[in-house]
């Protein structure tokens, strides 16, 4: 089946350790995002890429690092400069880099700092 | 510029009864409007979008929205709630023009009552 692969669901992170969020698709998309969801917050972009080897920062980039260098793969690293890390992570993908395209996300992934 | 406003973020109903929530966006630019539901512990999924067609759009599961330029809105409408229906939905906006970015809101979450 097609879709947005992320693992793993669960991770805990110790303080002062970097960890890395795997996200995959197989849906032929350009466009793959990173958001950070926090109780009543809703979503906030942390990074997206709309080509191989390219990528931008979102709103809240500080703290977290991607690489874009196949198509199908998005990883998103939570390093120790992220003071407050603990959340649900999205991982999602869109056919083109032009507006009106439906966005699809991944299951997330928990993070928690312990 | 855009942004979107949902307002309640919790709203109970019984089963049977009318939903409704409540979407307000902003936008420089004639925009595309998304309702996305998360169901718990999972990612978004679409219900439905608005992209300048027809201004009443009907989505999955029996939900629909009205897009109302002149009062800036998008509700979220189901004539008859199901338990199922249970979960957070947000409210989305994206420009037609110069740009690309999906902007969320913060969500409502339904709770549906036996």
């Amino acid at each position: 089946d097609g879709g947005i692969t992320q693992s793993p669901k669960y991770l805990f992170r110790k303080e002062g350790q970097n960890v890395t969020l795997s996200c995959e698709q197989n849906l032929n998309h350009d466009a793959m995002y990173w958001y950070r969801q926090d109780p009543g917050q809703g979503l906030r972009l942390i990074y997206y890429s709309q080509i191989v080897n390219d990528f931008q920062k979102g709103d809240i980039a500080e703290g977290y690092s991607v690489s874009r260098e196949k198509k199908e793969s998005f990883p998103l690293t939570v390093t120790s400069a992220q003071k407050n890390p603990t959340a649900f992570y999205l991982c999602a993908s869109s056919p083109e880099k032009s507006s009106g395209n439906t966005i699809y996300f991944g299951e997330g992934s928990w993070l928690t700092v312990v | 510029a855009q942004s979107v406003t949902q307002l309640g973020s919790h709203v109970s109903v019984s089963e049977g009864a009318l939903v409704l929530l409540r979407c307000n966006y902003s936008s420089s630019v004639p925009p595309y409007l998304f309702w996305y539901v998360q169901y718990p512990n999972q990612g978004l999924q679409l219900l439905l979008k608005y992209t300048s067609a027809a201004t009443l759009v009907k989505g999955i599961n029996g939900f629909e929205a009205e897009f109302k330029k002149s009062e800036t809105s998008f509700h979220l409408t189901k004539p008859s709630a199901h338990m199922s229906d249970a979960a957070e939905y947000f409210c989305a906006v994206s420009a037609s023009t110069g740009g690309f970015k999906t902007i969320f809101g913060a969500g409502t979450r339904l709770f549906v009552k036996a």
